[in-house]
């Protein structure tokens, strides 16, 4: 395994429905996000966890819930969506060295939510 | 906050011509950092160039390049000898120079390259 892997690819749910989304990355990196990209929207950034600690939640609905167990691996919890909250979600992770940024994202392939 | 304004939602090219993509951004920080990331169709998102706000020269990386114009707030990618690889979502970033690494991204332009 390399880089930063999500699953699913493609989840299909209802608006009443629970799932998560799971993103891994292997590549040693001490932060990890969540972005949604919409048709036609600048990539929103959801959440930002450095050092497994959330540092960064951008006014996101409850119904959408992170979680960080350790520095590998992000989760991102669904409840009671609705349709306009189908997206592709996009994990990425980076290795921050405090006040020397790169900017450099390492991006997973996404995962495409649909909410019925 | 900063914006970041991409005007072109799409553009087509021949392979092997060059091809310039636009960006503009609003700031009122002095040090930033500006990228340009690619989205080819169904893969990872990827960097492909990055500029820092207080070096005068452009970047270039292989056949990417920038102009990046610090008082006009412009900032173009130029892509030389465009080959079909090239073909996806164009990202422009801006990013704080203490900005822990949170972007701000453009709408993206996908570009086509047309055999």
């Amino acid at each position: 395994e390399t880089g930063v892997t999500q699953t699913p690819r493609h989840l299909v749910m209802g608006m009443t429905n629970k799932k998560s989304l799971k993103c891994e990355q292997h590549l040693g990196h001490n932060a990890m996000y969540w972005y949604k990209q919409s048709a036609k929207k600048p990539l929103e950034l959801m959440f930002v966890y450095s050092l497994e600690e959330r540092v960064e939640n951008n006014s996101v609905p409850s119904r959408f819930s992170p979680e960080c167990p350790n520095s590998s691996h992000l989760f991102l919890h669904l409840h009671t969506l609705q349709p306009e909250d189908s997206a592709l979600y996009l994990c990425a992770s980076s290795q921050v060295f405090g006040a020397a940024p790169t900017g450099e994202l390492f991006f997973g392939e996404g995962s495409r939510l649909t909410v019925l | 906050a900063q914006t970041v304004t991409q005007s072109q939602p799409e553009m087509s090219v021949q392979e092997a011509e060059t091809v310039t993509l636009s960006c503009t951004y609003d700031t009122s920080e002095n040090n930033y950092y500006l990228f340009w990331y690619k989205q080819p169709p169904s893969r990872q998102m990827i960097l492909v160039i990055r500029q820092e706000a207080y070096k005068q020269q452009n970047a270039t990386e292989n056949r990417f390049s920038v102009n990046f114009q610090k008082a006009a707030k412009s900032f173009s990618l130029k892509i030389s000898d465009s080959q079909l690889g090239d073909t996806a979502m164009y990202f422009c970033a801006f990013m704080k120079h203490a900005g822990n690494e949170k972007l701000t991204f453009g709408t993206g332009t996908r570009l086509t390259i047309i055999p």
